[in-house]
């Protein structure tokens, strides 16, 4: 099992610019979640899936819009970047009843 | 969601016993306790979850005293590769969404 996978690793952008952040798992998790996570702070909750087919918004939602588009998979879309939005990117999933999460590598974005 | 106070940073030696305290004065009767721990460029990885008295597992113990208003994870003969920020979170099965709401954490450095 690869458990929860990101791409890309790293990406830099141009301010306006727009980009898709790609996220799988292969546990056959329910949950999926999106967080932000910048220099020496916690994480933020930006989006996150129930199950397949639903989202809803977390504590910092602006500027980002989601797709869960089967159950493995749950995008990550900044339609025009910001400087603000600078930051590392981590997408988690969780099995329905429990409580852990398993997390991705993360994206490294930068917005310039 | 409880919120939670950690001490901002603690340092260490190879070898040693380390228990960071978490306090969540106002956490509700249906919420678990969790910690979380995170490495450089990695995502959090869950470490140990407990909702009273004692919870040991091969990584950690985590000790609730009764009024359960702190709780203090243990990490026992700690090495280099403990170094890491450790997160406590605190939340209920009834929390809806089960997201994560991360503080700032405990960035532990253990020295040689």
């Amino acid at each position: 099992n690869a458990g929860v996978t990101q791409t890309p690793k790293f990406q830099v952008l141009k301010t306006g610019q727009s980009m898709t952040l790609q996220c799988a798992q292969d546990m056959n998790h329910n949950s999926m979640y999106w967080y932000r996570q910048d220099p020496g702070m916690g994480l933020r909750l930006i989006y996150y899936s129930a199950s397949e087919g639903t989202t809803d918004k977390g504590e910092v939602p602006n500027g980002y819009n989601v797709s869960r588009l089967n159950k493995r998979e749950f995008s990550l879309r900044l339609e025009s970047a910001a400087p603000s939005q600078t930051s590392v990117y981590f997408c988690a999933s969780r099995d329905q009843g429990a409580w852990e999460q398993y997390f991705g590598p993360g994206t490294r974005l930068t917005v310039t | 969601l409880a919120k939670t106070t950690q001490p901002i940073s603690m340092d260490s030696y190879e070898g040693q016993e380390v228990n960071i305290t978490c306090s969540h004065n106002n956490i509700a009767t249906n919420d678990y306790i969790t910690w979380y721990q995170q490495f450089p460029s990695q995502g959090p990885r869950f470490i140990i979850q407990g909702y009273k008295t004692k919870v040991t597992n091969e990584v950690a113990s985590l000790f609730i005293p009764a009024d359960r208003k702190s709780s203090t994870l243990s990490l026992p003969r700690v090495s280099l590769s403990d170094t890491a920020v450790y997160y406590c979170l605190v939340g209920g099965p009834d929390t809806g969404r089960r997201a994560l709401t991360f503080g700032s954490g405990t960035r532990l450095q253990v020295q040689p």
